[in-house]
């Protein structure tokens, strides 16, 4: 149980285009995702925390007019990466928790790709 | 300082032996302590979580948290090479926010 999956699993685009990727919660509700961006070798940094019907909470330094978070749905969240540039690129990846009463527990999807040219 | 500290390795083993991976962190308000695995290119896998100082054991696993010291660490016992892949430390402390180590980089040679 407890699966996360998140599609494209890899997406090539060019600058200036908009991406979207999506984080789903196949066999459970999830009322918060979370969104991280990770570098080579490097940690999970937080993007931002989306909460079902309401906005998502964007750590500091994180563009939310670049990053849209919508979380329309108890399984659903996306990320759109509006007119992406080379340094975007990066390893996106989400996490969904099943409940409050369980916060430690994050399920990690297996990340997206992005590659701007 | 970092709010977690988390040698990147990389750390190299032979099969069978005992790892040891270790955090330290400076925020004492944490209580939550969990250590992922992430192979390459993929999403971090929960291994285990503690909270509040102890040991936790899960077949080869063992879990250590030491409040006093704001130290934690993972072992692994009879280390397979299945168990290459990087280990990253996470805390939180109540509420959503967890903050993550940068991760070890393991490698287990057959």
């Amino acid at each position: 149980g407890a699966v996360v999956s998140q599609h494209p699993s890899r997406v090539i685009c060019k600058s200036g285009t908009s991406v979207k990727i999506e984080c789903r919660s196949l066999d459970f509700q999830a009322t918060t995702m979370f969104w991280y961006r990770q570098f080579p070798k490097q940690s999970l940094m937080l993007m931002a925390t989306s909460n079902e019907g309401s906005k998502a909470t964007y750590e500091q330094g994180v563009e939310k007019d670049k990053f849209l978070i919508n979380h329309a749905s108890l399984t659903l969240s996306t990320l759109t990466v509006t007119s992406a540039h080379p340094e975007d690129s990066s390893f996106y990846i989400c996490s969904a928790v099943p409940g409050p009463q369980s916060s430690y527990e994050q399920y990690f999807g297996p990340g997206t790709r992005l590659t701007v040219t | 300082q970092k709010e977690v500290e988390q040698d990147p390795g990389p750390l190299s083993v032979p099969e069978g032996a005992i790892v040891s991976l270790n955090c330290t962190y400076s925020n004492s308000a944490f209580q939550y302590f969990m250590w992922y695995r992430q192979y390459s290119r993929k999403g971090p896998e929960l291994l285990m979580y503690t909270y509040s100082s102890g040991n936790k054991e899960d077949g080869r696993f063992t879990a250590q948290v030491d409040k006093s010291s704001k130290y934690i660490s993972l072992f692994i016992r009879d280390s397979q090479p299945s168990d290459s892949a990087t280990y990253l430390c996470a805390m939180m402390s109540g509420g959503f926010k967890t903050i993550f180590g940068a991760g070890t980089r393991l490698f287990v040679k057959a």
